[in-house]
């Protein structure tokens, strides 16, 4: 079954410190994404970054960063020099190939709070 | 394109009325999805189409809720004889069908219901 867990449920930070936010997930199946997506205080939640099970190749975009170790089936992501636009929830969402059907499942979120 | 359209934003009804939530994905998205989102959790899957098929429903799906995509183009979710615990926001998503970089999903801005 697909599970993914982020364990951080807050995260409070002074704004141009970096922060991470942890993401641990677990299937069965060899061929999956992992997803990270914002929810804003508006509440519609935005993607950010998709990466396959077959490229480990950790991304950066900008301020953001992403770690992705099937070794430890975590996929974490790092905002460097943080600021108040980045107060957020932030989910990470696994999607399976095969038994999954590519059917997106979501973790509890990380809420993050950037301070001026 | 305008995206994910979904109406009404918010919905506030009775303990055992009905009611029913519109999403408008977009247009040329073969997939849709339905989430439902209470406060501090991630989405959590509720179904998906792919056009006007239902290819699976979550056990969170009572027999009191109906989905439907007539055409495979919008979607309508229906709660009958609603209940309290049925309060939370109704998220709908779409996306192209999986595969080749298409599995991100882009959703609309909910429906929040409040069961009285």
């Amino acid at each position: 079954a697909q599970k993914v867990t982020q364990a951080q449920t807050e995260i409070s930070v002074v704004e141009k410190e970096d922060v991470t936010l942890d993401c641990v997930y677990e299937t069965r199946d060899t061929t999956y994404y992992l997803f990270w997506y914002k929810q804003p205080p508006s509440g519609e939640l935005v993607f950010l970054i998709r990466r396959n099970s077959f490229d480990e190749q950790n991304e950066i975009s900008g301020r953001y960063s992403w770690n992705f170790q099937k070794s430890t089936s975590s996929f974490n992501f790092t905002i460097t020099a943080s600021q108040v636009v980045d107060s957020a929830v932030y989910f990470c969402a696994l999607s399976e190939a095969q038994t999954g059907g590519f059917k997106t499942i979501f973790g509890a979120g990380t809420r993050l709070f950037v301070k001026a | 394109d305008t995206g994910v359209s979904q109406n009404p934003r918010h919905k506030i009804t009775k303990r055992g009325q009905n009611v029913t939530f519109r999403c408008d994905p977009i247009s040329e998205h073969n997939r849709l999805y339905w989430y439902r989102q209470t406060l501090g959790q991630g989405p959590e899957f509720l179904t998906y189409f792919q056009n006007e098929a239902q290819l699976e429903k979550s056990r969170l799906l009572s027999d009191r809720f109906s989905a439907e995509r007539p055409k495979g183009s919008f979607s309508t979710l229906e709660i009958q004889r609603t209940e309290q615990g049925d309060s939370a926001m109704y998220l709908c998503a779409s996306s192209l069908v999986p595969g080749q970089g298409n599995e991100k999903l882009f959703f609309g801005s909910g429906t929040q219901l409040s069961v009285l």
